[in-house]
């Protein structure tokens, strides 16, 4: 049972336009949720996070929404550059929780075309 | 920098096989961790340690085991690989209440 869904496996989007990532999540007990991008033969680094007392943070490019009652977090990107295609993986933690376990989403696939 | 090394960026194996996969952190973290990544599936933990000499089970233990002997170091063993252990396995690690920082993956292959 996945506690943490992205239901779009891939994204297309055209170079200077909006991207726009969803993530869904079913444990209310998550507090603290995270961004990750991965590009091939690479391991994920992290791109943007966001704790449950706050419903936006942005840095640069990137901003993630956090809706709590939904359970639903999203990421922006504007505007979308072709070095943005990459697979973003969506993160959740519990902070109280011994050892900064991260749960993790299947992912979505961006494709940035010029 | 940050850094996280894995010791094999490709491996194959043969079913059956031993097999030890390393990895080495330089930022004196608390917690290490072990992932498989498969398509569709995400990254699914399969252990993690909060300190030297301890160990967590994740999601997927079975057929895993870890060590953590030195705080810079967290071990993934498979005792007897097997074709579905084929996969793309990442390492990271971390301080208490901050993001984790990955290696770049060891793509394993169990023929």
């Amino acid at each position: 049972d996945q506690q943490v869904k992205q239901n779009s496996p891939s994204l297309s989007v055209q170079e200077g336009r909006i991207s726009i990532l969803n993530c869904d999540y079913t444990n209310s007990m998550f507090d603290y949720f995270l961004w990750y991008k991965k590009y091939p033969a690479e391991g994920p680094t992290f791109l943007i996070s966001i704790s449950s007392i706050k419903d936006k943070n942005e840095d640069g490019r990137f901003t993630v929404f956090l809706n709590k009652s939904a359970k639903h977090l999203s990421l922006h990107i504007v505007p979308s550059q072709p070095g943005d295609s990459a697979v973003y993986f969506c993160a959740a933690s519990e902070l109280r929780a011994a050892g900064n376990k991260l749960t993790f989403g299947g992912g979505t696939r961006v494709l940035v075309k010029p | 920098d940050v850094k996280v090394t894995q010791s094999s960026r490709y491996l194959v194996k043969r079913t059956g096989e031993k097999v030890f996969l390393e990895c080495v952190q330089d930022m004196d973290h608390e917690n290490m961790f072990w992932y498989r990544q498969d398509p569709g599936l995400g990254l699914r933990l399969i252990y993690f340690s909060y300190d030297v000499k301890m160990k967590e089970k994740g999601d997927i233990p079975e057929g895993y085991s870890v060590s953590r002997e030195k705080k810079e170091r967290f071990s993934l063993i498979l005792e007897s690989a097997s074709t579905n252990q084929t996969s793309m396995y990442l390492c990271a690690s971390a301080q208490n209440y901050n993001e984790q920082f990955f290696g770049p993956g060891t793509r394993l292959t169990v023929l």
